[in-house]
Parts: structure tokens; C-alpha cells; sequence
């Protein structure tokens, strides 16, 4: 079963304005940890922001935010005044402690192109 | 300081040799995570290293699939007689130590695998 769905494969925001990148995820664990990483053109994978499972607060970093909602099992990325250097890719990513795997699981991914 | 490094950074091989890729993690990073992102997908785990020991090897897709790591640090992955699925992104990540769900990953630029 897939435990991130990200189902927006391309999206498109103008240079300024707020675009929000959805993720959902499927797990039994009640301890977990979830990520999102941009994938510029250049290939590096570059961490954004982190949201832990018991976090009572939505991560923030920067212009980056995460809209938690754990009842929903969503953990959508929010990028304010976007900036035409975020055009890349966005993947979100959970880890599990149960389980003790410690790898992370990683979503398709979203393409975002930012417009002048 | 001194990111995750892999190298080479760009490998074609013929199909039925075999490869070695290289990856060298932050310095002081216990944890080592080997990954493959093929065109346009996500990424898929293959092997998670904590110092010398791989306690998670359930990714690697077959048998002609090695790794191992010395000293703590450098790791080598080994693709034994290559195969044109095997062409992909070798994405190396390395982490401090620690189970606990906030451990993010930090990414070398991958090697880029062609296999002919």
C-alpha cells in the first residue's frame, strides 16, 4: 500500500503568490516524522522543513510552512511569496519509529513551476 | 563544512558489467542511506547502514546488489552484472544518530547510472 500520496504531478503559481502542495500519508504508528525535500533541476535533494507526529504547532521555516492535520493524515507543504528560484520538485517523505525502519518513504513527488 | 560527496558523478557502463559507486557521508553522521530514483520517480530505499552494520537491507532489488561500509564512513555500493534497469540516480543521505523520528536526511548529488 502507498503510504504517500502526492497527487498533484505539476502545478503552476506566478511569482509572488502562495502555492500549497498536498501530501497525504498512511500509517499505524503513532510516532512518526514527516519531511519535505526540493529536487531542483541540478538533482541535489535539499531538506525544507521537518513535523513530527506529537508536534503541537505547524513547522515553520522561513517562507515555508506545513499545514498539519493529523485527523486527515495530511502534511501539505505552504510556500508563501513564491520566488521564481522554487521552481523544482517537491517530495514528501515520512519516517516511522515503531517500526524502527529508519528509512524514509518518499511520495512521487510534485512539479512546481513558477511563473514571472 | 563538507556536504555528502558520491562519486562519479555521471557513470555508462555496459550492460553485464559491474559498477562501484562511492559515498561519503558528513563527517560524524553514523547513519547512511542508499537510494535509487529512476526518470521522473520518487525516491525508492536500498540499504541503510549504522556504522559498519547494514540492519536494513530490504530494498536492494536482487542479489547482483552489494554494500558495505568501512570505518564508519566511506560506503560502497556494488551493482554485479549490470542490467539496463539499473539505469538510474544513486542517491546517497547521511544522518546523525539517533531512532527518533526527527533524524532529516542529508543528500550527496547522486550518481547517474546509464547502463547501454
Amino acid at each position: 500500500a502507498q503510504k504517500i500520496t502526492q497527487t498533484q504531478p505539476g502545478m503552476f503559481v506566478q511569482e509572488k503568490e502562495a502555492v500549497t502542495l498536498d501530501c497525504t500519508y498512511d500509517t499505524s504508528d503513532q510516532s512518526y516524522g514527516l519531511f519535505w525535500y526540493k529536487q531542483p533541476s541540478s538533482g541535489e535533494m535539499i531538506f525544507l522543513i521537518y513535523q513530527g507526529s506529537y508536534d503541537e504547532q505547524n513547522a515553520t521555516e522561513g517562507r515555508y510552512s506545513l499545514n498539519f492535520q493529523k485527523a486527515r493524515k495530511s502534511a501539505n507543504l505552504v510556500i508563501s511569496a513564491s520566488q521564481l528560484g522554487d521552481s523544482a520538485m517537491y517530495f514528501c517523505a515520512m519516517r516511522e519509529v515503531t517500526t524502527g525502519r529508519r528509512a524514509l518513504t518518499f511520495g512521487s513527488g510534485t512539479r512546481l513551476q513558477v511563473q514571472p | 563544512g563538507a556536504g555528502v560527496s558520491q562519486s562519479p558523478s555521471n557513470k555508462v557502463t555496459e550492460k553485464g558489467k559491474d559498477v562501484e559507486l562511492r559515498c561519503d557521508p558528513i563527517s560524524g553522521h553514523t547513519a547512511l542511506y542508499w537510494y535509487r530514483q529512476s526518470l521522473g520517480q520518487g525516491l525508492e530505499f536500498l540499504i541503510y547502514f549504522q556504522g559498519n552494520s547494514a540492519p536494513d537491507k530490504s530494498g536492494l532489488p536482487s542479489d547482483r546488489f552489494s554494500a558495505e561500509r568501512t570505518g564508519g564512513s566511506v560506503s560502497t555500493l556494488t551493482i554485479q552484472r549490470t542490467q539496463q534497469e539499473d539505469s538510474a540516480v544513486y542517491l546517497c543521505a547521511s544522518s546523525g544518530e539517533g531512532p527518533g523520528p526527527r533524524r532529516e536526511q542529508y543528500f550527496g548529488p547522486g550518481t547517474r547510472l546509464t547502463v547501454t
